[in-house]
């Protein structure tokens, strides 16, 4: 079974930049999840999604990120423009459902200049 | 609150021994907890996990502990290896809403040979 796929693995972009990360969950994975990771800390929920619908964005800075879940399958999370703080790994995670194990990816380290 | 976090944030033990690290967790409404390990560079790896209708479950080598009344949670790893050497991570997920997975910040876990 293929894990969850993370594009790209690395950036460095300038503050005020915009930036795109892409991500194909686990085939069959109904839930998907975009989490920031800053070094020395736990992963923070930015957004969820179910099937292609969003299910909570309570934690996602909406005045500069987004993000889609076209189609139900990939997604993309894009932050427009970078500041110096949103350095910081994006993992994307998905799962069958809600309330159950979440399988991760790489993640893209981004870093903002 | 929402917050879940640990006791230590590192641990050393020597290879062979056995290794426990602990999760204290404030929401007493939460009913599903999840153990990640997260290697430098990589995404968080599932472990183990547990549902609050139980209060342990024991895999390969590892087994978690539930206790509801105090709110704490711990991971047991048997005959530490250096492969299990890693920031390990509990995460919580809340019930009602969207039941995101809360993460704590994290312990990290060095095996000395």
């Amino acid at each position: 079974e293929a894990g969850v796929a993370q594009s790209p693995r690395y950036k460095i972009i300038e503050k005020r930049q915009s930036v795109a990360f892409w991500c194909n969950p686990i085939s069959g994975h109904a839930t998907l999840y975009w989490y920031q990771q800053i070094l020395g800390q736990g992963p923070k929920l930015l957004i969820q999604f179910q099937n292609n619908g969003v299910v909570d964005d309570s934690q996602l800075p909406k005045d500069r990120f987004s993000a889609e879940r076209l189609k139900g399958v990939d997604s993309t999370l894009k932050i427009q423009p970078a500041k110096l703080e949103d350095s910081a790994v994006y993992l994307c995670a998905s799962s069958y459902g809600t309330g159950v194990s979440a399988f991760f990816g790489q993640g893209t380290r981004l870093t903002v200049v | 609150g929402e917050s879940v976090g640990l006791h230590l944030p590192t641990l050393s033990v020597q290879e062979g021994d056995n290794s426990i690290i602990n999760c204290a967790y404030s929401n007493s409404a939460s009913d599903y907890f999840i153990w990640y390990k997260q290697e430098s560079g990589k995404g968080p790896q599932f472990i183990i996990d547990i549902r609050s209708n139980m209060d342990k479950r024991q895999g390969q080598r590892v087994t978690v502990l539930l206790n509801k009344t105090v709110k704490h949670l711990s991971l047991q790893i048997a005959a530490t290896q250096p492969g299990d050497s890693a920031v390990y991570f509990c995460a919580e997920s809340l019930q009602g809403g969207s039941e995101k997975l809360v993460f704590g910040k994290g312990t990290k876990l060095t095996v000395n040979p």
